[in-house]
């Protein structure tokens, strides 16, 4: 089935420690992002790649870093886990007429 | 800074009942209004209004767009306990296909 593929689906770091979250689509769309989540706070965006080869900062960046590896593939990073990051990421990506989401990363950073 | 704003935050009523959810929104070059359904994993596209006035309807849920006084409702009527999630709002500057700035979302409960 089209869509996006997120991996891990749950994650427990211990603060300091790094790890890559995976995303993939088999959708064919040029534009891929990466949002958080956390209660009481909505969807804020991390970063977001508009085309293979290209990425841009979003609305809350500090601490990751993504790879736009090839139109499929859209990684987040994160180099020095922190408390705060504890949240859950979702991948997304658009062509027209809204997003679709894959189905979410659980991360606890301890 | 852009910004969008749901209310109320959480809302529970009981099944067949009517509810209205509202968003407002301060978006820069605004063209686009999303609404999105979220239980328990991601959330799943509902509608996207472009033009004032035009009212989507998909079965028993209904949205409008005011742009001029920049907000957005969503009606579902005759409720049922499959409609209890989290509901959406997000504005765009273009048809869904850029980034998005989301509400904290409403929380509805149907209670059988």
């Amino acid at each position: 089935n089209a869509g996006v593929t997120q991996t891990p689906k749950f994650q427990v770091l211990k603060t300091g420690q790094s790890m890559t979250l995976q995303c993939a689509q088999d959708m064919n769309h040029n534009s891929m992002y990466w949002y958080r989540q956390d209660p009481g706070m909505g969807l804020r965006l991390i970063y977001y790649s508009a085309s293979e080869g290209t990425t841009d900062k979003g609305e809350v960046p500090n601490g990751y870093n993504v790879s736009r590896l090839n139109k499929r593939e859209f990684s987040l990073r994160l180099e020095s886990a922190a408390p705060s990051q504890t949240s859950v990421y979702f991948c997304a990506t658009t062509a027209n007429y809204g997003y679709t989401f894959g189905s979410g990363t659980r991360l606890t950073v301890v | 800074e852009d910004k969008v704003v749901q209310s109320p935050l959480s809302l529970v009523v009981h099944e067949g009942d009517t509810v209205t959810l509202n968003c407002s929104y301060e978006v820069t070059n605004f063209r686009s209004l999303l609404w999105y359904k979220q239980e328990k994993k991601a959330p799943t596209f509902l509608f996207m209004l472009t033009s004032s006035g035009i009212e989507k309807k998909s079965g028993r849920l209904s949205s409008i767009l005011d742009k001029k006084e920049l907000f957005s409702i969503l009606n579902i009527t005759a409720t049922q306990t499959g409609d209890s999630a989290v509901y959406l709002c997000a504005g765009g500057p273009n048809f869904g296909n850029e980034k998005l700035t989301f509400g904290t979302g409403t929380r509805l409960t149907i209670i059988p």
